[in-house]
């Protein structure tokens, strides 16, 4: 099985940087994603890392230690659109039948504040 | 390109009642998967079905089932209904082809359950 652990809340400013941390341990892994989910809509994918290191697109970027069981994701220049809930999901391994089954964390509250 | 449609939106049951929700993914999508969203509990796996057939199955009883049908849409029923079944149940469409994943997963708007 999964576990997956990050903060509860945040608060930032906004233009400022926010690093939101995510730590899991797995039975196997295929994959770690971020979703974006505002209140009262569906969660939007944000980014994905399976092998180490950085992904960087536009203001946000996700780092992934396998080794580490860690991953961050990094928001740049907040603007207060940037409210939301900030999810970490674990895939299964295909070796475990993993298909598209993920593994959410119960998110981060990230509240941007001028 | 249309997104991924949940009907209904909104439903209210009684408990020791049934419910179906319905789930049209992408077009061109042959992978949806089902995940049930609590206050208490965050996002939970439910199921997820590719090419008719159940891929992978989460922790939750047997009275959770789900089809998929040979256009990609896929339903989920909940039988005998229980207060702690309100939730917001979302689907999420990928582009999965055989067995090569895609790692992207787009949801639906969901169906908001109350259970009374």
């Amino acid at each position: 099985g999964q576990n997956i652990d990050q903060p509860t809340e945040m608060t930032a400013t906004e233009g400022a940087i926010v690093q939101i941390n995510c730590t899991y341990q797995t039975s196997g892994f295929n994959g770690l994603f971020w979703y974006q989910q505002h209140a009262g809509e569906a969660p939007t994918f944000l980014s994905y890392n399976v092998l180490d290191g950085l992904e960087e697109k536009g203001r946000f970027s996700s780092f992934l230690s396998r080794s580490k069981g860690y991953s961050y994701l990094l928001l740049k220049e907040l603007q207060m659109k940037d409210s939301a809930s900030y999810l970490c999901a674990v895939r299964d391994s295909i070796l475990t039948g993993g298909g598209n089954k993920l593994t959410f964390g119960t998110g981060t509250q990230l509240k941007v504040e001028l | 390109k249309a997104g991924v449609t949940q009907t209904p939106r909104y439903l209210i049951k009684t408990r020791g009642q049934q419910v179906t929700l319905s789930c049209s993914p992408i077009s061109g999508h042959r992978s949806v998967s089902w995940y049930q969203q609590t206050p208490g509990q965050g996002l939970q796996f439910l199921f997820e079905y590719f090419s008719e057939t159940q891929r992978n199955k989460g922790n939750f009883p047997g009275r959770f089932s789900g089809r998929q049908f040979s256009n990609s849409r896929s339903e989920m029923n909940v039988s005998t209904l229980e207060l702690g079944d309100s939730a917001l149940y979302l689907c999420a469409s990928s582009p999965s082809r055989d067995r090569t994943l895609s790692y992207e997963q787009y949801f639906g708007p969901g169906t908001r359950l109350t259970v009374t």
